[in-house]
């Protein structure tokens, strides 16, 4: 089947520590997303990446950093920088074509991180 | 700047009641429209999508029609059922760039 797969679902760290959200995408999608999403809240893009080794900030980028090192894998750290990690953080794929309506996006199930 | 604006929630309906939940967009050029759902604890899935002005998406008994005149793209359904609890979201694609502008959401409750 295809689809993105996020590991951990739910996932616990001490303040000061940093973690890394694992996002693998078989779909063969050239971009790649986060979101962190907050209860209640809408979706906030933290990075995005639309070619391996290529990589762009988001509205909320400070206190994360990601990697693209592969076409199937955008991994997120989040930093001790971050200074409310606490949230529901969701992985994204699409393709990239030139026409809007193919800009869909796949999401995986989310990653529950909390602080504690 | 372009951006999406969706009713505030919650909507709490009882089941088989008619279902509307507006969505507008602000946006240059000629944007491609979409609805995701997203049930408790899960990601998000695509709902429908419209592509071009007077375009229908529809799926599962949800319908929404993208229209420019008043730059709307409201999602209606006939009968709701418990199982359509959820938070739906409104967003939009521009051919600048691919990336999603999203609304707040939506969080609708159906009684039994």
């Amino acid at each position: 089947d295809g689809g993105i797969t996020q590991s951990p679902k739910y996932l616990f760290r001490k303040e000061g520590q940093n973690v890394t959200l694992s996002c693998e995408q078989n779909l063969n999608h050239d971009a790649m997303y986060w979101y962190r999403q907050d209860p209640g809240q809408g979706l906030r893009l933290i990075y995005y990446s639309q070619i391996v080794n290529d990589f762009q900030k988001g509205d909320i980028a400070e206190g994360y950093s990601v990697s693209r090192e592969k076409k199937e894998s955008f991994p997120l750290t989040v930093t001790s920088a971050q200074k409310n990690p606490t949230a529901f953080y969701l992985c994204a794929s699409s393709m990239i074509t030139g026409a809007p309506s193919h800009n869909e996006q796949f999401f995986g199930p989310g990653t529950r991180l909390t602080v504690l | 700047g372009d951006s999406v604006t969706q009713m505030e929630g919650p909507v709490t309906l009882s089941e088989e009641a008619f279902l509307t939940i507006n969505c507008t967009y602000t946006a240059t050029g000629y944007p491609s429209l979409f609805w995701y759902v997203q049930y408790p604890g899960e990601g998000l899935q695509l709902l429908l999508k419209a592509t071009k002005a007077d375009d229908k998406g529809s799926n599962k008994g949800f319908e929404a029609t993208y229209r420019k005149e008043t730059t709307s793209f409201h999602l209606e359904k006939g009968s709701v059922q418990v199982s359509d609890s959820a938070v739906y979201f409104c967003a939009l694609s521009l051919d600048s760039n691919y990336q999603l502008i999203w609304g707040a959401g939506t969080k609708l409750i159906i009684k039994p």
